[in-house]
């Protein structure tokens, strides 16, 4: 069965204080990984898609990279308004689903 | 802005009755999923819908249904509803039948008292 894990479950970052945000995942092929950032009470919102291992992507202050097994989701020099839930995803090719992990619950301090 | 959409955004109602959520997709996009949101559970995949007809099938009980019309716009019928069915409710929208990223709606938030 296909399983996304996410980690830490809670981060909390100084303004300014670069970290990482991990995705575990097992799928059966790997279609997609798949990374949104959600508002409380809002709807996910898109950030990245990663089809193969080795692909990286980039977005003001948020990068994501893929590897066989995991995904990162780095985050240089972060800003209050970064605070989010971060959410990945996964969808293999035997089925249309996206298999969300559980999330990472970020607090940017200022 | 997704540029799906989703009504009502609020739902409150009482356990035994039935409620409709609707969602209209992005424009130019053929598929609509549904997903539910709930504090213990996370974010959970209902059922999908391409061009009108069915397509996957996730967690959804037998007391849910969905269709999608010709206008591509989705509704997630629950029915019988327990207080367990308090959650968020999720449209997301994608172009074809898999694999493209689903941009998601604002939700509908139910409350069963």
């Amino acid at each position: 069965e296909d399983q996304v894990t996410q980690s830490p479950e809670a981060l909390r970052l100084q303004e300014g204080e670069s970290s990482s945000l991990n995705c575990s995942y097992t799928v059966s092929g790997l279609r997609g990984l798949f990374w949104y950032r959600q508002d409380p009470g809002k709807g996910p919102e898109f950030l990245f898609t990663l089809y193969s291992a080795g692909e990286e992507k980039e977005k003001e202050r948020l990068k994501a990279t893929l590897t066989k097994k995991e995904s990162f989701l780095h985050i240089t020099a972060p800003k209050p308004e970064d605070s989010a839930t971060y959410l990945c995803a996964v969808q293999a090719y035997n089925n249309n689903d996206m298999r969300f992990g559980a999330g990472t619950r970020l607090t940017v301090k200022p | 802005d997704s540029g799906v959409t989703q009504t009502p955004k609020h739902l409150i109602t009482a356990t035994g009755q039935r409620v409709t959520l609707r969602c209209s997709p992005r424009s130019g996009d053929l598929s609509v999923y549904w997903y539910q949101q709930s504090l213990d559970q996370g974010l959970q995949f209902l059922i999908q819908y391409y061009n009108g007809e069915e397509r996957a099938k996730g967690n959804i009980l037998e007391r849910f249904s969905a269709q999608q019309f010709p206008d591509l716009h989705s509704e997630l019928n629950l029915s019988s509803l327990e207080l367990g069915d308090s959650a968020l409710y999720f449209c997301a929208s994608s172009v074809a039948v898999g694999g493209e990223t689903q941009y998601f709606g604002p939700g509908t938030r139910l409350l069963v008292l």
